[in-house]
């Protein structure tokens, strides 16, 4: 069975500080696809990033970096000096290749000022 | 490139009422095409998904129903709301790198 678990609910930080969202996935395929999207309160998901499961290279985007690590099935997001415009709910989401792509609960990152 | 578009962006709506929700996609063909519902601050339910024309996947038994009747236009329905409808509704197409792509969103409140 697939499943991805977001085990941290919600996340508040202070302005400027550092923040990682885990993200931990579960399937016995060889050949899957990871994502990150943000859904800020307007409500629509923005994608962020993929992965495919044979890229284990970390990514950096900005303030953004992302840690893939398939020995601990993990695919964690940090947020480097966190800002305001960065509250919002991500949601960690594995795809293996067919029609259906496994969401998690999400995790509500609120950053205060 | 490509665009999601949904209507109506927000729609309140009395139980036992009609419901139609439209989702078109621009700049590619044959997308898969996808509904999902949101309750509030909850997760994602995925509701129907199409790999075609006049094909419908429902993965979720309810009185909701959907429907592609052209190959970019995907539509969500029902014939008579109930309170547990009432929700963010999504549309998104997956693009050939797996990759799903979301629309605006439609904000569903059935009283």
């Amino acid at each position: 069975a697939q499943k991805v678990t977001q085990a941290q609910t919600e996340i508040s930080v202070v302005e400027k500080e550092d923040v990682t969202l885990d993200c931990v996935y579960e399937t016995r395929d060889t050949t899957y696809y990871l994502f990150w999207y943000k859904q800020p309160p307007s409500g629509e998901l923005v994608f962020l990033i993929r992965r495919n499961s044979f890229d284990e290279q970390n990514e950096i985007s900005g303030r953004y970096s992302w840690n893939f690590q398939k020995s601990t099935s993990s695919f964690n997001f940090t947020i480097t000096a966190s800002q305001v415009v960065d509250s919002a709910v991500y949601f960690c989401a594995l795809n293996t290749g067919g029609f259906k792509t496994i969401f998690g609960a999400g995790t509500r990152l609120f950053v205060k000022a | 490139s490509q665009t999601i578009h949904q209507w109506p962006a927000t729609l309140v709506q009395p139980v036992g009422s009609p419901l139609s929700l439209e989702c078109t996609v621009e700049g590619t063909s044959n997308p898969n095409l996808y509904w999902y519902r949101q309750a509030a601050g909850r997760g994602l339910q995925l509701l129907f998904y199409s790999v075609g024309i006049g094909q419908i996947s429902s993965e979720v038994p309810q009185n909701l129903s959907a429907s592609r009747p052209q190959d970019r236009q995907f539509i969500l329905s029902s014939k008579k709301l109930l309170l547990s409808d009432s929700g963010f509704y999504l549309c998104a197409w997956i693009s050939g790198a797996d990759t799903q792509y979301f629309g605006p969103g439609t904000r569903l409140t059935v009283l």
